[in-house]
């Protein structure tokens, strides 16, 4: 079955430092794969979309990779602020049906 | 301002009581769905919708139903037979297809007793 995998423990970064999460997957071929950010006790918030003929997609301060050999994408959060503390979810396209498969997320935390 | 409610945030209820979790969008989005999120583990796909009168069981749909007479609204229904309800629910809604973002809303914490 498809699995995703992230980063159970959290993460703990100091900030101006660049938090680097990991996503990899086994058993599937996505044609796309999205992070979205969630906050303790609210729903998940969408943040960047990569295309499997897409290495690389930036927004601001983000930047993800997507690498379909290794089954693996980055997600790297530049200059980190204590702002950017959160969990980290990244999904993968079912390509057949509507559906997305959710990785457990990484708890980013941002030290001032 | 365009999203998803859903209501109400927290809903305390007693074991082998039926309830329903509300979820209304005004993004003129065909694509709604329900997930669960329980500690330590990925949101989880209860049931989706790809149009107005038409739902799909996800990978735990048992002892849950659903409804979608309406293009804005996709109740959740929990039902006594679901053996363990007690979850974080959260409701999104989307354009079709796995290109797309999906919207949530902000969840509903449900504990039965």
């Amino acid at each position: 079955s498809q699995k995703i995998e992230q980063n159970s423990e959290a993460l703990n970064i100091q900030e101006g430092k660049t938090a680097t999460l990991t996503c990899n997957y086994t058993n599937y071929s996505p044609a796309y794969l999205q992070w979205y950010r969630q906050d303790p006790g609210r729903g998940p918030v969408f943040l960047l979309l990569i295309r499997e003929n897409e290495k690389e997609k930036r927004k601001e301060r983000l930047k993800v990779t997507f690498d379909t050999t290794l089954k693996q994408s980055l997600f790297h959060i530049t200059a980190s602020q204590p702002a950017d503390s959160a969990t980290y979810l990244c999904a993968l396209d079912m390509d057949s049906n509507y559906q997305l498969i959710w990785g457990a997320g990484t708890k980013l935390i941002i030290k001032p | 301002d365009g999203g998803i409610t859903q209501s109400p945030k927290y809903l305390f209820r007693k074991e082998g009581q039926n309830v329903t979790l509300s979820c209304e969008q005004n993004l003129n989005h065909d694509a709604m769905y329900w997930y669960r999120q329980d500690p330590g583990q990925g949101l989880r796909l209860i049931y989706y919708s790809q149009i107005v009168n038409d739902f799909q069981k996800g990978d735990i749909a048992e002892g849950y139903s659903v409804s979608r007479e309406k293009k804005e609204s996709f109740p959740l229904t929990v039902t006594s037979a679901q053996k363990n309800p007690t979850a974080f629910y959260l409701c999104a809604s989307s354009e079709p297809g796995g290109a797309y973002e999906q919207y949530f809303g902000p969840g509903t914490r449900l504990t039965v007793t």
